[in-house]
């Protein structure tokens, strides 16, 4: 696609449920990144993506948090049993290589009540 | 501990003035980003910049790297109403993994 894209834009659940929010990067991109931005702060590294391996999920908060990219192009990112404190928005973003430009897509707010 | 830190973290300008918002950052990194976030919109990539010594420049905006000093500064010229967003600095000291400053918030007065 001409840029990245994620869904849903906003999403609102309760404690307790799951939710998935997916990312749909640059399609020639073959990296691909999932940020959590608190309000007011920049973002902070979850985990990234090569393609379909996953060689860093050191970011994740918790166990709860998920992410998969089974064919090397979207990817979903779960998050299981949600908390409030998960309330943020979730950015992806994708580049062409590991070391190269990150280009963001427009986020999911996420809202745990 | 990795830290990015920058200054100021809020900013209000008058148009026509000229300023510089600075990006410190604790460890080695051969790379630094700017980026620009307008309230609601994500994130745009400004400048990459990935040398020491390295300037680059788009209209009123130009970005400097001193590896040395492990800073970076944004300087606006002559700032414009438009130039109005929240600026990022990262860097990235593993290659994939960016590491953000908190963003200063600039705002340009008529």
């Amino acid at each position: 696609g001409a840029g990245v894209s994620q869904s849903p834009r906003y999403k609102v659940t309760k404690r307790g449920q799951d939710v998935t929010l997916r990312c749909d990067p640059i399609s020639s991109h073959a990296t691909l990144y999932w940020y959590q931005q608190a309000l007011g702060q920049g973002p902070e590294f979850l985990t990234y993506f090569n393609y379909e391996a996953q060689p860093d999920k050191s970011g994740l908060p918790s166990d709860r948090f998920s992410a998969e990219r089974p064919e090397g192009s979207i990817s979903t990112l779960t998050i299981q049993r949600t908390e409030q404190r998960d309330s943020a928005m979730y950015r992806c973003a994708s580049s062409s290589g590991p070391n190269n430009e990150q280009f963001f897509g427009p986020g999911t707010r996420l809202t745990v009540l | 501990e990795l830290k990015v830190e920058q200054n100021p973290l809020f900013l209000s300008m008058q148009e026509g003035k000229n300023y510089t918002i600075y990006c410190n950052y604790s460890t080695t990194s051969d790379r630094l980003y700017w980026y620009r976030q307008d309230p609601g919109k994500s994130l745009e990539s400004l400048f990459v910049l990935l040398s020491n010594g390295a300037v680059k420049q788009e209209g009123r905006l130009m970005a400097s790297l001193d590896t040395k000093a492990r800073l970076s500064t944004l300087h606006i010229t002559a700032a414009v109403h438009d130039l109005s967003a929240t600026y990022f600095c990262a860097v990235a000291p593993f290659n994939y993994q960016l590491i953000w400053g908190a963003g200063t918030k600039l705002i340009i007065k008529p």
